[in-house]
């Protein structure tokens, strides 16, 4: 039933470890995104894909990568993760230059 | 650069009394604006969104923004706010073109006193 829904909710890591967040949406939109919202609650576009390919990535370090195997689902992989990838990143899609419809996020803490 | 900025951090009402969360953006072209609502530990819900038409929308729970473009500006409010309106407001822009790429202003934080 839930339109944009991202796994898992919590990630607790070391430095150093590789971890995936998966996301899917069942609104049949064509672009998805992924946002990093930080400690100030800032948010910040990483990532943005229309029908699986990629179309905005903002200066992400490459220890980020996303992969689209369908329109439907956008997972994020981070390499060598850090300290300061520490954030919730959200995953959301939109029909087109509308809104975009926000999973409930993924907390990611480094330890 | 294209860009949203949102005064105030942190806003504090009383219950009852009117909430005004300001928004202006940049650019000599307007772009779509919408305000987005989180509320703590959840992702990002729409309130109202202004593409073309009407200046003032209306949104969920209350809320309307009315778009002027000779301020650039797209403030949110409520007439009455209620104390399940406190969360955190984000006002957002597409400025079009084949990106589709969301901008976010910094947020507010709205308190509700009782």
């Amino acid at each position: 039933d839930t339109a944009v829904s991202q796994t898992p909710k919590y990630l607790v890591t070391q430095m150093g470890n590789d971890k995936s967040i998966k996301c899917e949406q069942n609104l049949g939109h064509d672009t998805m995104y992924w946002y990093k919202q930080d400690s100030k609650k800032f948010l910040k576009i990483m990532f943005s894909y229309n029908n699986k390919e990629l179309i905005i990535n903002e200066t992400v370090p490459n220890r980020f990568s996303p992969k689209s195997p369908d329109k439907a689902h956008l997972n994020l992989h981070i390499n060598s993760l850090e300290l300061g990838d520490s954030a919730v990143y959200f995953c959301a899609s939109s029909p087109s230059n509308t809104e975009a419809f926000f999973g409930q996020g993924t907390r990611l803490t480094v330890v | 650069a294209q860009s949203v900025t949102q005064l105030g951090s942190h806003v504090s009402v009383s219950e009852g009394a009117l909430v005004l969360l300001r928004c202006n953006y940049s650019s000599s072209v307007p772009p779509y604006l919408f305000w987005y609502v989180q509320y703590p530990n959840q992702g990002l819900q729409l309130l109202l969104k202004y593409t073309t038409g009407a200046t003032l929308v209306k949104g969920i729970n209350g809320f309307e923004a009315e778009f002027k473009k000779s301020e650039t500006s797209f403030h949110l409010t409520k007439p009455s706010a209620h104390m399940s309106d406190a969360a955190e407001y984000f006002c957002a822009v597409v400025y079009g073109g084949a990106t589709n790429k969301l901008i976010f202003g910094t947020g507010t934080l709205l308190a509700v006193q009782p």
